[in-house]
């Protein structure tokens, strides 16, 4: 079935720092990639959708500055949390649909992000 | 997008029949209902789901009422594996790969021992 595989499981990074977190679909194509953040005892929220070979698209609230998407390929799509700070430390999953018609979204094992 | 009511927490014993409802009432003829589940600290994983059949795979069965306003997921033999918050979500596909899934609260499936 569909795979999508996300690197790093975890990092740990000094406040200020700068964070990258890659997505990959490992057997098919994705021309769009979902990110996804998850504070403790809460639910996922959409942060937003990186479209191959154009802008993403952030959901209301998400600073695009600060969290800057890149979708380069077809099968890669990176998140970067700029100049990290420890409200930033969250589980970051992003997801991907699958390559036919009605593939349901498929998601990576997530990032755990801690700032100290 | 319609949205969803599931109850927050169920249990259920290892080797029973986990029954998890979720009730859709404002979901209109193109949408789908989609079951997935995320187990402690890893992404969610997905279940099934259906328009308006019943449908059936090797992990679960998913139960849709002929007036489609409601759903129950069925785990036929429930293990400790098992335990998750699973989350129900409907959704259109008129746009099919810039369809993101919102995610309510889900239901918290404690199976014991």
């Amino acid at each position: 079935g569909a795979v999508v595989s996300q690197h790093p499981s975890r990092v740990i990074c000094k406040s200020g720092t700068s964070v990258k977190i890659e997505c990959r679909s490992l057997d098919f194509q994705a021309t769009t990639m979902f990110w996804y953040r998850q504070f403790p005892k809460q639910s996922l929220m959409l942060m937003a959708t990186s479209n191959e070979g154009s802008k993403a698209t952030y959901e209301q609230g998400v600073e695009k500055d600060k969290f800057l998407i890149n979708h380069a390929s077809l099968t890669l799509s990176t998140l970067t949390v700029t100049s990290a700070h420890p409200e930033d430390s969250s589980f970051y999953i992003c997801s991907a649909r699958g390559p036919t018609y009605n593939s349901p979204l498929h998601f990576g094992n997530g990032t755990r992000l801690t700032v100290t | 997008d319609a949205k969803t009511t599931q109850p927050p927490s169920m249990d259920c014993a290892e080797g029973r029949a986990a029954n998890l409802p979720c009730n859709h009432s404002t979901i209109s003829g193109n949408e789908y209902v989609y079951w997935y589940r995320q187990i402690h600290s890893q992404g969610p994983q997905y279940i099934i789901h259906g328009l308006k059949n019943n449908e059936t795979n090797e992990m679960a069965s998913l139960i849709i009422t002929e007036d489609r306003k409601s759903s129950t997921l069925i785990l036929p033999h429930a293990t400790l594996r098992d335990t998750a918050v699973y989350y129900c979500i409907v959704v259109g596909l008129k746009n099919q790969a810039g369809t993101a899934l919102i995610f309510g609260k889900g239901t918290t499936l404690s199976v014991s021992s």
